[in-house]
């Protein structure tokens, strides 16, 4: 089966500092790979995929991930935080084969200091 | 409809009463998951639908945990026999056909919160 590690467990930034939030998976065959953002109060939304082809992909609100197969890593990264991108972020995987669901890791609570 | 729409969206109860959570997934979605998710974790899998049948519902924590999909729409997940444990916000997603396996983009709804007391 498939797990997530999600190291920071919380992490406080002053605005327009950079962002790097640390996952890494385990599973030994052929992964998708997410990010997903829950805001406070709202519902967890997409924020990145990755399925195939290029390792570094861009999502939505200048959020941009890497994927390292042989680190098995999915780091999620911003140049320059907002406060608004106050949140908890859940990174989560699951497998090229075989069922649809996702395994989500614990989440990192992001806190943007204005 | 535009989203997922997840009823109640608080519920409180007393241990060892029954309970029963809704989820409206989007119009024309034929893959319907619930996940729950406790204080502090991840959302954890516990069932996922295509169609009509349960594909799988290995993540389902005992018997006590139940969830039908009787016309490949609506979904409820039935909790028998309440204990304080289960306590947690109950997330709905679907998501479209079509796409290879585990490709599937999964839209979540605002949850169900459920307070065993």
């Amino acid at each position: 089966a498939q797990s997530v590690s999600q190291h920071n467990h919380h992490v406080i930034l002053s605005e327009a500092a950079s962002l790097e939030l640390g996952c890494n998976y385990s599973y030994g065959g052929t992964v998708n790979l997410f990010w997903y953002v829950q805001y406070p109060g709202q519902h967890l939304q997409l924020l990145l995929k990755y399925f195939s082809g290029d390792p570094l992909v861009k999502g939505i609100k200048g959020f941009e991930a890497e994927f390292i197969k042989s680190k098995f890593s999915f780091n999620l990264r911003k140049p320059s935080v907002q406060w608004s991108d106050t949140a908890e972020y859940f990174c989560a995987v699951n497998a090229q084969t075989g069922a649809n669901n996702l395994f989500f890791g614990t989440g990192t609570r992001l806190t943007v200091i204005p | 409809g535009a989203g997922v729409s997840q009823t109640p969206s608080n519920k409180v109860t007393e241990k060892g009463k029954y309970v029963e959570l809704r989820c409206d997934p989007i119009s024309g979605h034929t893959a319907l998951y619930w996940y729950r998710q406790s204080l502090g974790q991840g959302p954890e899998f516990l069932i996922y639908f295509q169609g009509t049948g349960a594909a799988d519902d290995s993540g389902l924590p005992n018997d006590r945990f139940f969830a039908v999909r009787p016309e490949g729409s609506v979904s409820t997940l039935k909790i028998q026999r309440t204990e304080r444990g289960d306590s947690a916000v109950y997330l709905c997603a679907s998501s479209p056909p079509g796409a290879r396996p585990g490709a599937n983009v999964l839209t979540f709804g605002a949850g169900s919160r459920l307070t065993v007391l």
